[in-house]
């Protein structure tokens, strides 16, 4: 089956700076790669997406990249503010119906003020 | 519009004893998912339905079954708790293709 690594664990930046998570997937019949934020207490929530014949999307502040041929797949959140503190994950998931996604282990972001 | 509804928020059951998760989706999604999430472990897939009428196992699914009610629910049925089981519970479901999950507000067990 599918393979998601993500990188780092945990990442603290300072308000104002970028951050970036960097995740990896083993299986190349992956072709739909979303990105979840999930805060302390509450339940993940979809932040941004990106599909294979994509190299990258952005939406304000936040951009996800595509390297099909490396499989890795980033995302970058730019001018970094408190409220984007949280867990981030990654998933890949093959583009047919109801399979599963496969999740990284998520990335603790933390903007210090 | 409700979204992904979980009941109950929160439970604490005794070793041994049963219980059965909830989860209804009002979004007309093909397939649903119950999660476990443990600090330091992720998500990991329990049980999955990819559309009405059909369950499959996921990564961890010793110790639950699963019910696929209708196109609207499915349930998470723990027959018999271990403190293992401790953990937070997502259910999820999706419409299918290159959509995303929904998930549900999450249910805090304890199994003491």
């Amino acid at each position: 089956g599918e393979n998601v690594e993500q990188h780092p664990s945990t990442l603290s930046v300072q308000e104002g700076d970028s951050a970036v998570i960097k995740c990896t997937y083993s299986d190349s019949a992956s072709n739909y790669f979303p990105w979840y934020k999930q805060e302390l207490g509450k339940r993940p929530q979809l932040i941004i997406d990106i599909r294979s014949n994509v190299g990258e999307k952005k939406d304000q502040r936040i951009a996800v990249t595509l390297n099909k041929t490396a499989k890795h797949f980033s995302l970058h959140i730019t001018e970094t503010q408190p409220e984007d503190s949280a867990v981030y994950f990654c998933a890949a998931s093959p583009l047919n119906t109801g399979n599963q996604f496969y999740f990284g282990t998520g990335t603790s972001l933390t903007v210090i003020p | 519009n409700a979204g992904v509804t979980q009941t109950p928020k929160f439970q604490v059951l005794k070793t041994g004893q049963s219980m059965t998760l909830q989860c209804a989706q009002d979004m007309n999604h093909n397939s649903m998912y119950w999660y476990r999430q443990d600090p330091g472990m992720g998500l990991r897939l329990i049980y999955y339905s990819a559309s009405e009428g059909t369950t499959d196992k996921g990564e961890v699914p010793n110790g639950y079954n699963v019910s696929r009610l209708n196109k609207r629910e499915f349930s998470l049925r723990l027959e018999s708790a271990a403190p293992s089981q401790t953990s937070v519970y997502f259910c999820a479901s999706r419409l299918g293709g290159a959509y995303g999950y929904t998930f549900g507000s999450g249910t805090r067990l304890t199994v003491v």
